[in-house]
């Protein structure tokens, strides 16, 4: 069965530094997502990419964090800063287009990366 | 904007019994979609189960079904003959036409033996 794949699964960074996530969505899907949960929250949206350009955001998504998708497979996300409360698990996910047919496409969750700011 | 409730924090059920888990949620879309994510120890995203808000008829998915109440705006989970690696965090999701999705804050739930 497809899988998205996350590395790396645990980072360790210094607060101020910059760190860069990395997914690989499932190859024939269209939309990209990151999440992120605090330890023992809920997960929450951070952004959605679509046709190589950011579909949607929240307001956690604020000028440190961009993402980009450099070749046909990776999809990262850059905190350029980071800060304690960074810290947290970040998942990526992937899916193809909503529809109302009825089909399954798929929203797909990597196993993610826990980050740690220290 | 979306909200997505789950008043139970906790449950717990002995193997092979029958649990209900409760999602509510407040939009005012017509067309969307519902989820349950199970998240065990190990913290990756499960999918479950989802349902499209236009179908009338129920998900289910082996052990799991849901009972989806679109004029009350519920969508519970209920998970029959419990096995002890149901034991994990569950939670309800909603997403509109956009795809982002929108979690509740979650229900632990144990299988005893």
């Amino acid at each position: 069965e497809p899988e998205v794949t996350q590395t790396p699964s645990h980072q360790v960074t210094q607060m101020g530094q910059e760190v860069i996530l990395r997914c690989v969505p499932i190859s024939n899907h269209l939309y990209f997502y990151w999440y992120r949960q605090i330890l023992g929250q809920k997960v929450e949206f951070l952004v959605s990419f679509y046709n190589n350009e950011i579909s949607e955001k929240s307001e956690i998504f604020d000028d440190q964090f961009s993402v980009e998708r450099p070749d046909g497979s990776n999809f990262t996300l850059k905190i350029r800063s980071t800060k304690l409360e960074d810290s947290a698990m970040y998942f990526c996910a992937s899916s193809g287009l909503p529809d109302r047919g009825g089909t399954n496409y798929g929203y797909t969750f990597g196993s993610g990366t826990r980050l740690t700011v220290v | 904007a979306q909200t997505v409730t789950q008043s139970q924090p906790e449950m717990s059920v002995q193997e092979a019994e029958t649990v209900t888990l409760s999602c509510t949620y407040d939009t005012s879309e017509n067309n969307y979609y519902l989820f349950w994510y199970k998240q065990p120890p190990s913290r990756q995203m499960i999918l479950v189960i989802r349902q499209e808000a236009y179908k009338q008829q129920n998900a289910t998915e082996n052990r799991f079904s849901v009972n989806f109440q679109k004029a009350a705006k519920s969508f519970s989970l209920k998970i029959s003959d419990s096995q002890l690696g149901d034991t994990a965090m569950y939670f309800c999701a909603f997403m509109k036409l956009s795809p982002s999705l929108v979690f509740g804050k979650g229900t632990r739930l144990s299988v005893i033996a």
